[in-house]
């Protein structure tokens, strides 16, 4: 069955330290996969993208994401976390549009 | 700018009684998609449309319906609101069925009584 697994529901962070959000995936075909960002009370917004090619992609607001086939995974790195990377993260996977999304990790950030 | 917008934003009915929520993007985009996005659960694709006419149900469409006149709205109903329904609901679009890549709008958040 396709699904997708963030283990992490919530994750505390301090301001400038790195960060990493953790993304497994079950997909028959190779996926494409996604990473979105939902601030409080808004839609969700595209950070990146793999489709295919270079497994290292480079999102938005210095975020970046490492495509790992071996390990089914798609984890979700920043050098430097600011005040306003508080916000819930997904990380979805599909194709056609027909997105599967996980559960999200909610980040919290400390001054 | 182009946008997708949801209306209304919040809303509270009754138990049994028929709800629309409405969608319109300005995108011109063919493919639009509603999902409901409940604590512990993520979002979760309810229905979606490549295009005029065209429907199809998703993985929790039960109680819910939609129909695609045009290329900018997507309503969605629900023929006989449950309790079970109270969710915040969000509608996409997107301008190509392979790249996935979904624009949202902003909600809308419903509850039963």
């Amino acid at each position: 069955a396709q699904s997708v697994t963030q283990p992490d529901i919530h994750i505390t962070v301090s301001e400038g330290a790195s960060l990493e959000l953790r993304c497994n995936y079950s997909y028959g075909a190779t996926p494409y996969l996604f990473w979105y960002v939902q601030s409080p009370g808004q839609g969700l917004q595209l950070l990146l993208k793999y489709f295919s090619g270079d497994t290292l992609v480079q999102g938005i607001k210095g975020f970046e994401a490492e495509f790992k086939r071996s390990q089914s995974s798609f984890n979700l790195r920043k050098p430097s976390v600011h005040w306003s990377d508080a916000a819930e993260y997904f990380c979805a996977v599909g194709s056609q549009g027909n997105l599967i999304f996980g559960k999200g990790t909610k980040l919290s950030v400390k001054p | 700018d182009a946008e997708i917008t949801q209306s209304p934003r919040h809303k509270i009915t009754e138990t049994g009684r028929q709800v629309t929520l409405a969608c319109h993007q300005t995108w011109n985009h063919n493919n639009m998609f509603w999902y409901r996005q409940d604590l512990g659960h993520g979002l979760r694709l309810i229905h979606y449309s490549y295009g005029v006419q065209d429907t199809n149900k998703g993985e929790v469409s039960d109680g819910y319906s939609v129909s695609r006149s045009n290329t900018e709205d997507l309503p969605l109903t629900l023929e006989s609101a449950a309790s079970s329904q109270t969710s915040v609901y969000f509608c996409a679009s997107s301008r190509t069925r392979n790249t996935g890549e979904l624009f949202f709008g902003e909600g809308s958040r419903l509850t039963v009584l």
